[in-house]
């Protein structure tokens, strides 16, 4: 079974600048996640999807990040403008239902370096 | 108070000794609490999970709830080089939707 598949698998951007990253869940997962790691922390929720509907983004920057999931597979995670305090992990996870009890398979993730 | 707390480490141990890796919890209302490995410039995988009060034992690996005091623990026996990595503990929201994290605990093994 393929795992979560992310890309670009590494960035690096000037501040102000834009840049998006790209997540394709588990084939048949319904629930799709963003969360954001820095560096010596644990991952933080950014968004979650249900198929193709918004859970929870109470923790997303809506002033400069955005995300969508279209048709309820593919995902896109965008930040524009980006600062200096965005670089970090941005890494991707997927579950077959979403319950808080259901296992959350993540993918390797995209390292962002914002200059 | 953050609702996870974990000593980030690092703990550096050698090859066949026994390993206790903690965390602390402030929400009693937590029932499920879980343990991701992360290698190097990996994601998280989910290595055990648990429930309530107890222990779950897996191979070299034992994960321990004490609920009076708020406190997970994860023990690794006979512990390899290949065990070097962060491990994180979790537990899903109040919403029973995401999970929250603690730092991660980088652990290291010499051989």
């Amino acid at each position: 079974e393929a795992g979560v598949a992310q890309s670009p698998r590494y960035k690096i951007i000037e501040k102000r600048q834009s840049v998006a990253f790209w997540c394709n869940p588990i084939s048949g997962h319904a629930t799709l996640y963003w969360y954001q790691q820095i560096l010596g922390q644990g991952p933080k929720l950014l968004i979650q999807f249900q198929n193709n509907g918004v859970v929870d983004d109470s923790q997303l920057p809506k002033d400069r990040f955005s995300a969508e999931r279209l048709k309820g597979v593919d995902s896109t995670l965008k930040i524009q403008p980006a600062k200096l305090e965005d670089s970090a992990v941005y890494l991707c996870a997927s579950s077959l239902a979403g319950g808080g009890t259901d296992t959350q398979y993540f993918g390797p993730g995209t390292r962002l370096t914002v200059l | 108070q953050k609702e996870v707390e974990q000593d980030p480490g690092p703990l550096s141990v050698p090859e066949g000794a026994i390993v206790s890796l903690n965390c602390t919890y402030s929400n009693s209302a937590f029932q499920y609490f879980m343990w991701y490995r992360q290698y190097s410039r990996k994601g998280p995988e989910l290595l055990m999970y648990t429930y309530s009060s107890g222990n779950k034992e897996d191979g070299r690996f034992t994960a321990q709830v004490d609920k009076s005091s708020k406190y997970i623990s994860l023990f690794i026996r006979d512990s390899q080089p290949s065990d070097s990595a962060t491990y994180l503990c979790a537990t899903p929201n109040q919403a029973g939707t995401a999970l929250i994290f603690g730092k991660g605990t980088t652990l290291s093994v010499s051989s």
